[in-house]
């Protein structure tokens, strides 16, 4: 498969605590982006990467989240002392020209 | 403010039918817009994407429009089936450095038997 995968796919985490999703673009994809989807919701950026740089952070990504991609390969999205809400789907995508390709999503349900 | 409002929020149709979904959009500035749908729980797939110049694309039973004048477009979904039933997102890029998408909240259609 050769399409964008990201793992987990679900995660049930209890508040408080610390979770990582995991994000592996398309090979020849320069671009990565992370979006946050609740229910009923079109996605809501969170934050850009060209190669290994961050670009540009949405101010919905507060103190609690960090991303990397440290050798602009894969990606990382860690969210600290989980909050509900906090719960939603965490989508990541990649492009290399125009066209952005989906992951199938990373699923947060915070109890 | 960029911003893609979508039309109806909601959409419950016959299989068989066809339908139409609307997406306004102001952004600028324009450099494409796509449609792309979404299966519940399931990642957005591309279905269309239109410049500019571009005011028709068909992707199989889809096609869409798209008038930059009046910054409209729509999704006509012709002999709808029970598997079209998902989320269909209007989504506009900004011309910028890179791909800035500004996604709009979708229409979410129901194909009944």
């Amino acid at each position: 498969d050769t399409g964008v995968s990201q793992d987990p796919r679900h995660k049930i985490t209890k508040r408080g605590q610390n979770v990582t999703f995991r994000c592996d673009p398309i090979s020849e994809h320069n671009r990565l982006y992370w979006y946050r989807q609740t229910l009923g919701q079109g996605p809501e950026f969170l934050t850009y990467f060209q190669n290994e740089a961050q670009l540009e952070k949405s101010r919905l990504l507060s103190d609690r989240f960090s991303a990397e991609r440290p050798k602009g390969s894969f990606s990382t999205l860690e969210i600290q002392r989980t909050e509900q809400g906090d719960s939603a789907m965490y989508l990541c995508a990649s492009s290399l020209k125009v066209s952005l390709y989906f992951g199938e999503g990373s699923w947060l349900t915070v109890v | 403010k960029n911003q893609v409002e979508q039309s109806p929020q909601s959409l419950i149709i016959l299989e068989g039918k066809n339908c139409t979904l609307q997406c306004n959009y102001t952004v600028s500035p324009f450099s494409n817009l796509r449609w792309y749908k979404q299966d519940t729980g399931r990642g957005p797939v591309s279905l269309t994407i239109m410049t500019f110049s571009e005011n028709t694309k068909s992707n199989g039973r889809y096609t869409a429009t798209l008038d930059a004048d009046t910054k409209q477009s729509s999704l006509h979904i012709t002999a709808s089936q029970l598997s079209d039933s998902a989320s269909y997102i209007c989504v506009v890029s900004l011309k910028t450095s890179y791909d800035k998408v500004i996604f709009g909240p979708g229409t979410s259609l129901s194909v009944i038997p």
